[in-house]
């Protein structure tokens, strides 16, 4: 597809189970980054990758969270025991490359911890 | 850290009116970025700034880059129904003169328009 694809749309778990949210970036962008949503919030960055860099991970709110970005194109975010605070959309963005190349989102995956 | 304070937090207006909202921050930003988000989608870019001073239109948006670089004000002229959305600023955060790829966002205008 032409913009950037994430599954699921919606994921409910219960808490203490881990979960794999997955982001297919637009096809050439060098740059993929993950954000979180809460209810009635702002997007807070958690994590981005570039290229064959190190990713930064300064965003992430503890160790449970975790991301990989294999081949340079597909992101996989993985929380690990889920708590209900971990409740939010979790949006993936990519770009052509770091700076001021806009952000293109994704429609987010939902992720509702009971 | 860097932070984007965004204001109103709310509008209520009838179809037809302009609409403004804006965004300030303490620090300086290169570039600027407003973003329309409707229920259950993200985020989707409207406009770009580049260049303090800078006046950007995209249709029934205009947009401008704060001469000081640390503000930026975004206005919709003649309102219609499917403007109903929540509008973000944002802005790369920077270090040293340089700008990383993450963005800082402002905690969003919430847009009504009553037909």
């Amino acid at each position: 597809g032409a913009g950037v694809s994430q599954s699921p749309s919606n994921k409910v778990t219960e808490k203490g189970k881990d979960v794999e949210l997955r982001c297919d970036p637009i096809s050439g962008h060098t740059a993929l980054y993950w954000y979180r949503q809460s209810l009635g919030q702002g997007l807070e960055f958690l994590i981005y990758f570039q290229g064959n860099s190190a990713p930064d991970k300064s965003g992430l709110p503890s160790d449970r969270f975790s991301a990989e970005r294999t081949g340079g194109s597909v992101s996989t975010l993985t929380i690990q025991r889920t708590q209900q605070e971990d409740s939010a959309v979790y949006l993936c963005a990519s770009s052509s490359n770091l700076g001021n190349q806009p952000q293109h989102f994704g429609d987010g995956t939902r992720l509702s911890i009971l | 850290g860097q932070q984007l304070n965004q204001s109103p937090q709310s509008m209520f207006i009838q179809e037809g009116e302009d609409v403004s909202m804006n965004c300030t921050s303490s620090s300086i930003f290169n570039t600027w970025l407003w973003y329309k988000q409707d229920p259950g989608e993200g985020p989707v870019l409207l406009i770009a700034l580049y260049k303090a001073g800078e006046l950007t239109s995209n249709g029934r948006l205009t947009a401008q880059f704060g001469i000081t670089r640390k503000d930026s004000f975004l206005n919709i002229s003649a309102s219609i129904p499917s403007d109903v959305g929540i509008y973000f600023c944002a802005g790369p955060v920077s270090a040293g003169g340089t700008s990383y790829g993450k963005l800082t966002f402002g905690q969003g205008t919430i847009l009504t328009v009553h037909p």
